[in-house]
């Protein structure tokens, strides 16, 4: 089965531009959650998609947006991006039906902000 | 709400020694819990999981855990470590009622093994 598979796996942007990070899931998983991880904040939760619909959201600004199509891909959107927007962008895939509770991690988006 | 402490921000030990990475928790609801350990430029992977049933629980690479519920713990323990286990691992918790199944992680523990 292959794993969760993200892409680009880095990114440098600039302060003020917008950035979009994709995410496939493990087929048969219709849940995508993607988290925030630097070293100051540890991993921080952003928000899950189910079935195309947002289910959860972490505390981030609006900024921060997401969608999930019909194969249950998943894009992240990050808009006049700063400084602090600079980490790791994981995406984690999962039955979301509490089967096992089990969340399947990509190899992470690198996102450098300048 | 949960919450997840990770007594040791890291964990410096001799290969071949044993080790112990401590995990404590805090809810208002029954929890299941789970160890999660990264590898340098990686994502995460899960090393074990507490759902029910044994309080003991076995996982890949040798790992074990032990669930204390009147601790509120679920510390993390090999016997004899390799280089190769140097990496960061990460204690989460999800309420097992409520419908939620969002991880809430720890801050994390860098295991460093010397050789």
């Amino acid at each position: 089965k292959a794993g969760v598979t993200q892409t680009p796996r880095y990114l440098i942007k600039t302060r003020g531009q917008q950035v979009t990070l994709s995410c496939s899931p493990i087929s048969g998983h219709r849940s995508v959650s993607w988290y925030q991880q630097t070293p100051g904040q540890g991993l921080q939760f952003l928000f899950e998609y189910f079935s195309e619909t947002q289910r959860n959201k972490g505390n981030f600004p609006g900024r921060f947006s997401g969608r999930q199509f019909s194969n249950s891909r998943s894009e992240m959107n990050v808009s006049t991006l700063e400084l602090g927007d600079s980490a790791l962008y994981l995406c984690a895939s999962s039955t979301g039906t509490g089967v096992d509770y089990e969340q399947y991690f990509g190899p992470g988006t690198r996102l450098t902000v300048t | 709400a949960q919450s997840v402490t990770q007594l040791d921000s890291q964990v410096p030990v001799f290969e071949e020694a044993p080790v112990e990475l401590r995990c404590n928790y805090s809810s208002s609801v029954s929890v299941y819990l789970f160890w999660y350990v990264q590898y340098p430029n990686q994502g995460l992977q899960l090393l074990l999981k507490y759902l029910s049933g044994s309080t003991l629980v076995k996982g890949i690479n040798g790992f074990e855990a032990e669930f204390n519920k009147s601790q509120t713990s679920f510390h993390l323990r090999k016997p004899s470590v390799h280089i190769s286990d140097t990496a960061e691992y990460f204690c989460a918790v999800i309420p097992s009622s409520g419908g939620s199944y969002i991880p809430t992680f720890g801050r994390g523990t860098s295991l460093i093994v010397h050789p």
